[in-house]
């Protein structure tokens, strides 16, 4: 089955920095990449996404990259504010695992002010 | 449209004790899921719905069942609660196969 691994597992960023966060998987028939974001205490919440047909995406401060022959994607987030702080997923989903969702294990993200 | 609610928000048991977490969505969605959260590994699938009528089995779902009652609704049981089964609990759904899923608030549960 699909096996998400997630890096680092936590991250601590200057405000106005950009913070990286890195996913690899395992199932080379993974078509649907989406990230969310957790604040404490809250619901996952989705921030972006992106579908193996595409190798880039962006939504104003964020995007995602996906590297499908090495079989990984990231997260970037530019000029980080302190509401960026959170607990970011990114997951996997493979075209053969009907409607299953494998996510990472998380990264904690700090933005200092 | 309250999206996806779960019930209740929290829970504690004692070891041995059954329960049924409920979930419901008012989205017309046509699959269901449900994860567990535990600190440091993330989100784990316990069993999901694809379509009404049909379940199947996640990758942690020893000790739970779970039953489809119609398309809203999404019940996660407990037959004989365990330590090991302490976790945040999210129900999520999602309208088609390659649809974000949206999650419920979540239940808080914690087995003594």
């Amino acid at each position: 089955g699909e096996n998400v691994e997630q890096h680092p597992s936590t991250l601590s960023v200057q405000e106005g920095d950009s913070a990286v966060i890195k996913c690899t998987y395992s199932d080379s028939a993974s078509n649907y990449f989406p990230w969310y974001k957790q604040e404490l205490g809250k619901r996952p919440q989705l921030i972006i996404d992106i579908r193996s047909n595409v190798g880039e995406k962006k939504d104003q401060r964020i995007a995602v990259t996906l590297n499908k022959t090495a079989k990984h994607f990231s997260l970037h987030i530019t000029e980080t504010q302190p509401e960026d702080s959170a607990v970011y997923f990114c997951a996997a989903r493979a075209r053969d695992s009907s409607y299953k969702l494998i996510f990472g294990s998380g990264t904690r993200l700090l933005v200092r002010p | 449209n309250a999206g996806v609610t779960q019930t209740p928000k929290f829970q504690v048991l004692k070891t041995g004790q059954s329960m049924t977490l409920q979930c419901a969505q008012d989205m017309n969605h046509n699959s269901m899921y449900w994860y567990r959260q535990d600190p440091g590994m993330g989100l784990r699938l316990i069993y999901y719905s694809a379509s009404e009528g049909t379940t199947d089995k996640g990758e942690v779902p020893n000790g739970y069942n779970v039953s489809r009652l119609n398309k809203r609704e999404f019940s996660l049981r407990l037959e004989s609660a365990a330590p090991s089964q302490t976790s945040v609990y999210f129900c999520a759904s999602a309208i088609e196969e390659s649809s974000p899923l949206h999650f419920g608030n979540g239940t808080r549960l914690t087995v003594t």
